[in-house]
């Protein structure tokens, strides 16, 4: 079965700032998606950045940037010149081929951006 | 327009009573589902349906059914509710997964959060 492991519960940063936070996945599929998904206060799920597993090159969403690494099972997600708007858990999700839509997330980590 | 709607937004109620959440999409897609985030923000798939169809259940007890009158509408029943029901309930949906499409993004509606006293 597919685990998605998200090892900082809580992290912060300085408006302005970078910060990279952490996932990695464990799976024995060759093709897959990877996914950010933000949820702010106001609890919606909003869609950061995705990656197919397939492709090399990193995904990037204007100030939002992964860091996949397939042989490591690693997929981290750098948000740049952080905002105050980007306080909110931030979910690391795995969908595999033929599991009709189904997305395991990892148990999110909380970012503060402080002013 | 909201692509992606629930109501109630908030659910209160006491164990053993019948409750509904109601989903509608206004964006033509074919598959809808439903996640359950528990009060440690673990969000985990219910169900999801395409084209009326049931396709996931996730070990998901009897008491919860999904019912679906049209494809635009994705409804999650919960008989007999008990305590670890209280949890926020997503709807969301995609675009058609039997088209042979590895992906579709699935849009999320804003949650419905659940009380069971």
């Amino acid at each position: 079965a597919q685990t998605v492991t998200q090892s900082q519960p809580e992290m912060s940063v300085q408006e302005a700032e970078t910060v990279t936070l952490s996932c990695t996945y464990d799976t024995s599929e060759n093709n897959y998606y990877l996914f950010w998904y933000k949820q702010p206060p106001s609890r919606q799920m909003i869609l950061v950045i995705r990656q197919e597993a397939y492709k090399q090159q990193n995904a990037t969403e204007n100030r939002f940037s992964v860091n996949f690494q397939k042989a490591a099972k690693s997929f981290s997600l750098k948000i740049s010149d952080s905002q105050l708007g980007d306080t909110a858990m931030y979910f690391c999700a795995f969908m595999k081929p033929g599991s009709q839509g189904n997305l395991i997330f990892g148990k999110g980590t909380k970012l503060s951006v402080k002013p | 327009d909201t692509a992606v709607s629930q109501t109630p937004k908030y659910l209160v109620t006491q164990m053993g009573n019948d409750k509904s959440i109601k989903c509608e999409q206004n964006l033509g897609h074919d598959t809808m589902y439903w996640y359950k985030q528990d009060s440690k923000k673990f969000l985990k798939i219910m169900f999801s349906y395409n084209n009326k169809e049931l396709i996931i259940n996730e070990t998901v007890p009897n008491r919860f059914s999904p019912k679906s009158p049209d494809k635009a509408h994705l409804n999650l029943h919960i008989n007999s509710l008990e305590l670890g029901d209280s949890a926020v309930y997503f709807c969301a949906s995609s675009q058609d997964l039997t088209s042979g499409s590895f992906y579709n993004e699935q849009f999320f509606g804003p949650g419905t959060r659940l009380t069971v006293l």
